[in-house]
């Protein structure tokens, strides 16, 4: 079975560039996080999403990230204008909230904004 | 208040023998679920075990088992018989049933010394 899928894996751009990160979940799954890690604030919650609604975006920095979730197995990240603050590991992770619960998380995508 | 304290930032423990890692909780919510994962030095994020605030007996799952201890709100996790492979970071998390919201604690770096 496929786990969750993020890309790009990797990701460097210039400071005022769009960056769009992209995340399918696990088929099934009805729930949707994104996690942001640093060495700094360790795994912070972004955003999450609940049969494609947003239920808190209280951890979103400021109105630079945006999140959509158009389907249940698509969901977006976008930071417009980045800053190389945001640089940073971003882990898309989906779980069924019916069952334990638990989170399967994708690879991450390791953004460097210079 | 914190959701989840890991108060052990970084830990030793020799190979073959065990070690706890703490974790404790805080809830209102009666149903919550408490889970642990690893993060080895790839960065992945990997499942450990799961612990159902109703649950009556431990979790266990191979060489990992949960303390659980609801009137402490604590949910230390065992590792016995430590392998070289077990050094990595290690999250506890929680999620409160209601709004299906994960937390995770800031971490603790396992390091098993040959």
């Amino acid at each position: 079975d496929a786990g969750v899928i993020q890309s790009p894996r990797h990701e460097v751009t210039e400071m005022g560039q769009e960056v769009t990160l992209r995340c399918k979940p696990i088929s099934g799954h009805n729930s949707l996080f994104w996690y942001r890690q640093t060495m700094m604030r360790g795994l912070e919650l972004l955003i999450y999403f609940n049969n494609n609604v947003p239920i808190d975006d209280s951890g979103m920095p400021e109105d630079r990230f945006s999140a959509k979730m158009p389907n249940a197995s698509f969901s977006t990240l976008k930071i417009q204008p980045s800053e190389p603050r945001d640089s940073a590991v971003y882990f898309c992770a989906s779980s069924l909230r019916e069952n334990t619960g638990e989170l399967f998380f994708g690879e991450g995508s390791r953004l460097t904004v210079l | 208040a914190q959701k989840i304290t890991q108060t052990q930032p970084g830990m030793f423990v020799q190979e073959k023998e065990a070690v706890t890692l703490d974790c404790t909780y805080d809830t209102s919510d009666p149903s919550y679920g408490l889970f642990w994962y690893k993060q080895p030095s790839s960065g992945e994020m990997i499942f450990l075990i799961y612990q159902g605030s109703y649950d009556q007996q431990n979790a266990t799952e191979g060489r990992y088992s949960l303390n659980f201890q609801k009137a402490r709100k604590s949910a230390n996790l065992v590792i016995s018989a430590s392998q070289l492979g077990d050094s990595a970071m290690y999250f506890c998390a929680m999620r409160e049933a209601g709004f299906n919201k994960f937390y995770f604690g800031s971490g603790t770096k396992l390091n098993v010394k040959p």
